[in-house]
């Protein structure tokens, strides 16, 4: 089975703070992915990776960046945190890109509050 | 217009029923289709992957396609309690590897 393992469960921080979301997978999985999901919203793409050091935006990419140094592991990064970036962030991923449109698979989010 | 709308519902059905969610979707350039259901915090979970038109069934489970209609559809059978979660529909363009998610339907399923 896909495992994909986001390092933090709860994260209460504060306004202003850089912030470091990890996800981690175990299936050498090509592509990666970072999304949020607030009620009444579903799901929106932040940032993806279809390799090491590659990465291109989503849908919502401001005050967010990304790193993915190693294969298996892609960090989303809040500049400067801000109150309307709580949420819940949801990691994902997917197959070699060549095998197009593989389903993703999730890890069990992290739920990031800025107070 | 969004790219796929699915009805948040809430949805809440007695145990043993059979539970019918759908999603319309706008493109027909839409060639795979996904169903994921989500517990309460827990990331969404793969259920089912199509791209033909017509059934799939695993389990309890079927899966719908009619693409001419642009509309999906799940349909659980005998629900059960443990059913009880948020189903996201999700659909991806030939070739692509974004995908598009319905806002999700919440499904309870009473004892």
């Amino acid at each position: 089975d896909v495992k994909v393992t986001q390092s933090s469960r709860y994260l209460v921080k504060r306004t202003g703070e850089k912030v470091f979301l990890e996800c981690v997978q175990d299936m050498d999985h090509e592509n990666m992915f970072w999304y949020r999901q607030d009620p009444g919203l579903g799901l929106r793409l932040i940032y993806f990776s279809y390799d090491v050091k590659m990465k291109e935006k989503g849908d919502i990419p401001e005050g967010y960046s990304v790193s993915r140094e190693k294969k298996e592991r892609f960090s989303l990064i809040l500049e400067s945190a801000s109150t309307n970036q709580t949420s819940m962030y949801l990691c994902a991923s997917s197959w070699d890109r060549s095998y197009s449109n593989q389903p993703q698979h999730f890890g069990d989010g992290t739920r990031l509050s800025i107070l | 217009q969004k790219e796929v709308e699915q009805d948040p519902g809430p949805l809440s059905v007695p145990e043993g029923a059979i539970v019918s969610l759908n999603c319309t979707y706008s493109n027909s350039a839409f060639q795979y289709f996904m169903w994921y259901r989500q517990y309460s915090r827990k990331g969404p979970e793969l259920l089912m992957y199509t791209y033909s038109s017509g059934n799939k069934e695993d389990g309890r489970f079927t899966a719908q396609v009619d693409k001419s209609s642009k509309y999906i559809s799940l349909f659980i059978r005998d629900s059960q309690p443990s059913d009880s979660a948020t189903y996201l529909c999700a659909i991806v363009r030939q070739g692509a590897q974004k995908l598009v998610f319905g806002q999700g339907t919440r499904l309870t399923i009473n004892p």
